[in-house]
């Protein structure tokens, strides 16, 4: 059974950063393309970014607002995908989802439970 | 970025009835078009990929089309589970982008 559980939110003050993590299980994770989606409080879904596996680059691609100040990276020796948040605003406060990511058609398949990430002075 | 409109922004039904979601991309995306389920405090879901492609498990009261840039989610017959809200996405270029949701309640 695919397993995805996010870590790391919490309560930060804008300009600060954060590291979220995902731990993955139930399936070949150095094979799998993952992604980051997030949904802020009364908003709908936005897409964070992806990152390929290492076999296909390995490379990261982002969503404009978060471009430059988001990096998304993995582990494959611990089965773990991690968020770097940077320079954080207030419109970062969401739940980050961490998502498989189809390599053919490019859609989450199975996602996270999520982590809250809150931004506020 | 591509631009996904979805209409309408909500819809009240009752059970057993045909609900029909639609999503107009802002440019070509062929058939890369995805539709999410997604309750409250619970993870999304994917039910249709690649525009009419039905995901593993899900129920096939679930449908997906197309038609140039205009897509269509069609639930046959509103179950109580199916109140939700629903998300479209193309995936045929990056950024990834979302349509608003439509949340479907019960009338």
């Amino acid at each position: 059974e695919v397993q995805l559980v996010e870590s790391g939110g919490d309560l930060v003050k804008p300009g600060t950063s954060l590291r979220l993590s995902c731990a993955a299980s139930g399936f070949t994770f150095s094979s799998a393309w993952m992604s980051w989606v997030r949904q802020a409080p009364g908003r709908g879904l936005e897409w964070v970014g992806r990152i390929k596996r290492k076999t296909d680059g390995g490379t990261a691609d982002y969503a404009t607002p978060v471009k430059g100040r988001f990096t998304i990276s993995r582990d494959d020796s611990q089965n773990t995908l991690f968020l770097q948040l940077n320079s954080l605003k207030t419109e970062d406060t969401a739940v980050y989802y961490c998502t498989t990511y189809s390599n053919t058609w490019y859609m989450s398949d199975y996602w996270g439970q999520g982590t809250l990430v809150t931004v506020s002075s | 970025d591509i631009q996904m409109t979805q209409s309408p922004s909500s819809l009240s039904a009752s059970i057993g009835d045909k609900v029909t979601i639609t999503c107009r991309a802002s440019q070509g995306i062929s058939s890369f078009l995805n539709w999410y389920q997604h309750k409250p405090g619970k993870a999304p879901k994917l039910l249709i990929y690649a525009a009419s492609s039905l995901q593993s498990g899900v129920p096939s009261r679930f449908t997906g089309s197309a038609s140039g840039t205009d897509f269509t989610l069609t639930i046959s017959s509103l179950q109580p589970e199916d109140f939700a809200t629903y998300y479209c996405q193309q995936s045929f270029s990056t950024p990834l982008t979302f349509g608003g949701g439509t949340q479907v309640e019960i009338k």
